[in-house]
Formats: C-alpha cells, sequence, structure tokens
C-alpha cells in the first residue's frame, strides 16, 4: 500500500533561520510527489512536482529534492509569511494522491 | 479564471440527516476530485470523476456516500445519514489534460460537522 510519512510534525523557526522537512514515502511506480502548501481554513495550494530522483525545484525561498526514498523541501531564510503546512504527496498508478499528515511551519519574527 | 468554488463553506447538521455540497471546478477543467480531510491529517481521496464519468472510488467510500458530476460541469457529493464519524472538511478539486500527474487545484473545502 502507498504510504507518504512527513517529518517533524510541527517546526518552530526564527526568521532567517534555514531548515528543511522531510517527506518518505513508499509506492509501486512513482508517477509523481507533489508538494502543497496549505493555510488555516483554506484548501491546499500547489508548490512543486518532482518526477524522478535527482530532480530539483525551486520557487522563492523553497527548494524541492527527490531521491528514491524521499523528499526533501529546503527553506532558506524564511519570513513569517512562510508560516502554512507543507503537504507532501505521491501519485501512482491510478488518479489519486496520496498525502502525507503534513509539516506545521512556524516562522517568528 | 476564479478558482474552484465550493459551497456551503460550513454546515452543522444532526446524525442521521442528509446534507449534498456542491463544487463548481476551473471552467474548461475536465477532471474532478473529492478529498476528505480531519483535523492533522493531510486530505484522503474519495472519487474521481473524468468529464461526467465517475472513474475511481475510494475503498473506504461507504454506500452512503454518492457523487454526480452531470454534464462534466459542477458536481455534487452527498452523504446520506450522517454520522459523527463524517464531520471533516471536503475538498474539491480539479485540474486539465490528459494526465493523472497534473497539478491539482483545490477550492477551500465544505466544513462539515454531525452533532
Amino acid at each position: 500500500e502507498d504510504q507518504v510519512t512527513q517529518s517533524p510534525e510541527a517546526l518552530r523557526l526564527q526568521e532567517g533561520e534555514s531548515s528543511s522537512l522531510n517527506c518518505s514515502y513508499t509506492v509501486s511506480g512513482l508517477r509523481g510527489l507533489f508538494w502543497y502548501r496549505q493555510d488555516p481554513g483554506k484548501g491546499p495550494e500547489f508548490l512543486f512536482t518532482l518526477y524522478s530522483a535527482g530532480e530539483e525545484k525551486e520557487k522563492e525561498r523553497l527548494k524541492a529534492t527527490l531521491t528514491k526514498k524521499e523528499s526533501f523541501l529546503h527553506i532558506t531564510a524564511p519570513k513569517p509569511e512562510d508560516s502554512a503546512t507543507y503537504l507532501c504527496a505521491v501519485q501512482a498508478w491510478g488518479n489519486k494522491l496520496v498525502f502525507g499528515a503534513g509539516t506545521i511551519l512556524r516562522v517568528k519574527s | 479564471d476564479t478558482g474552484v468554488s465550493q459551497n456551503p463553506r460550513h454546515k452543522i447538521t444532526k446524525r442521521g440527516q442528509n446534507v449534498t455540497f456542491r463544487c463548481d471546478p476551473i471552467s474548461e477543467h475536465n477532471r474532478l476530485y473529492w478529498y476528505r480531510q480531519t483535523l492533522g491529517q493531510g486530505p484522503e481521496f474519495l472519487t474521481y470523476f473524468q468529464n461526467e464519468a465517475q472513474l475511481e472510488k475510494s475503498r473506504l467510500l461507504s454506500d452512503r456516500f454518492s457523487a454526480e458530476r452531470p454534464k462534466g460541469s459542477f458536481s455534487t457529493l452527498e452523504i446520506q445519514r450522517t454520522e459523527q464519524g463524517d464531520s471533516a472538511m471536503y475538498l474539491c478539486a480539479s485540474s486539465a489534460g490528459d494526465r493523472a500527474d497534473e497539478k491539482l487545484f483545490f477550492g477551500s473545502g465544505t466544513q462539515l460537522s454531525v452533532l
């Protein structure tokens, strides 16, 4: 069965303090690994798709990387507006995404 | 592009009542999904439509749940004889294209509370 585990469950950072979020996955036939951001009371918002090991994508202060077993979301010099829940999901065969429980990020100024 | 719209935003009902939610996807998005999210968890897949055809349903979806997408436009999700365990955020998402690995655009969800 496809599974996604995210760590840590929660992370508190000072503004400017860089860190990484981890997403470990087991899936039969990875078609894509997705990162989404979710603000309280809203639906998830797409950030990145990674398709193969070694792939990296960047957007502003965020950089996502992928290996055969896990993905990292690196946050460089975060700002308070980066505070959100970050969700990782995998797409195997079929039409559904399997999500992890998310990492709640709080950035204090 | 006004995004994915879901109504109502909040629904409070008593156990045993039926409820219906509506989702208006982004115009011309042929793929539509329903997910359910409980507090502290990630979204959980419920069902998928390609145009008007319901092509995939979660094995976790009981027969009290039914979804439709008439004419391949908006979609409705109905829960019959609601139970307290049905309390959750119900999210709708849509995407365009022929590939299942296209990014999804989510609505803000309908928060259901069953008393």
